[in-house]
């Protein structure tokens, strides 16, 4: 099994409707990450995690809300999915360093 | 603003030429470079973590070395499976955030 799993992996909606991708952990790491990956933009953060009381945006939070259930789950909801959310999502852990990332295999998100 | 840029966008080598590829950047601070790579279809899978100018590190066929402005990726005798986007990423000053660069796709032909 995955250490950073991502459901669903495949997920086709229509603007305006409420989303969630949901990610749990294995590797006992207290930091999870959310990260949108676009062609020719690189990957960009949304929101991060350092523990389950800690919840801080990243350089694109706009659209985008986080809960962390427990140290092990992290979900990230587009409360209204509109176009330009489409784009393959990652969910990622790290240890102490921050640059050492753990990720999952990604969400692929089409909003129509 | 920190930023960071890898060329080339792409790069096609036959099996067992060797060759280089670049991570530029400008940043405040720099407190790590880091080098992912990754398969088509799945998340990046880290490699390497540089500090300081001069420092080096390799693993089989990688090598990834670092002065004050760029970073290198090494690539020698590479073999089909090396084929991958390769991504570079700084972390600055106080921030908890990295800056990613777009990627080098790489691909070794047989």
């Amino acid at each position: 099994d995955a250490d950073v799993t991502q459901t669903p992996r495949n997920r086709i909606t229509k603007t305006g409707k409420r989303i969630m991708l949901e990610c749990s952990q294995t590797k006992g790491h207290d930091r999870m990450y959310w990260y949108r990956q676009d062609p020719g933009l690189g990957l960009r953060l949304i929101y991060y995690s350092f523990d389950v009381k800690d919840i801080n945006k990243g350089e694109i939070s706009d659209g985008y809300s986080v809960s962390r259930q427990a140290q092990a789950k992290f979900s990230l909801s587009l409360e209204s999915a509109i176009p330009n959310q489409t784009a393959l999502y990652f969910c990622a852990t790290s240890d102490r360093i921050p640059g050492e990332l753990f990720f999952g295999e990604g969400s692929r998100l089409t909003v129509l | 603003e920190d930023q960071v840029t890898q060329s080339p966008e792409a790069l096609r080598l036959q099996e067992g030429e060797s060759s280089s590829l670049n991570c530029s950047y400008t940043v405040s601070g720099l407190r790590g470079l880091f080098w992912y790579r990754q398969d088509p279809g799945k998340g990046p899978e880290f490699l390497f973590t540089l500090y300081s100018a001069g420092e080096e590190k390799e693993k089989e066929r990688l090598k990834a070395t670092l002065t004050k402005k760029e970073s290198f990726l090494h690539i020698t005798a590479p073999k089909p499976e090396d084929s991958a986007t390769y991504l570079c990423a700084v972390q600055a000053g106080g921030a908890q955030k990295l800056v990613f660069g777009q990627g080098t796709r790489l691909t070794i032909n047989p």
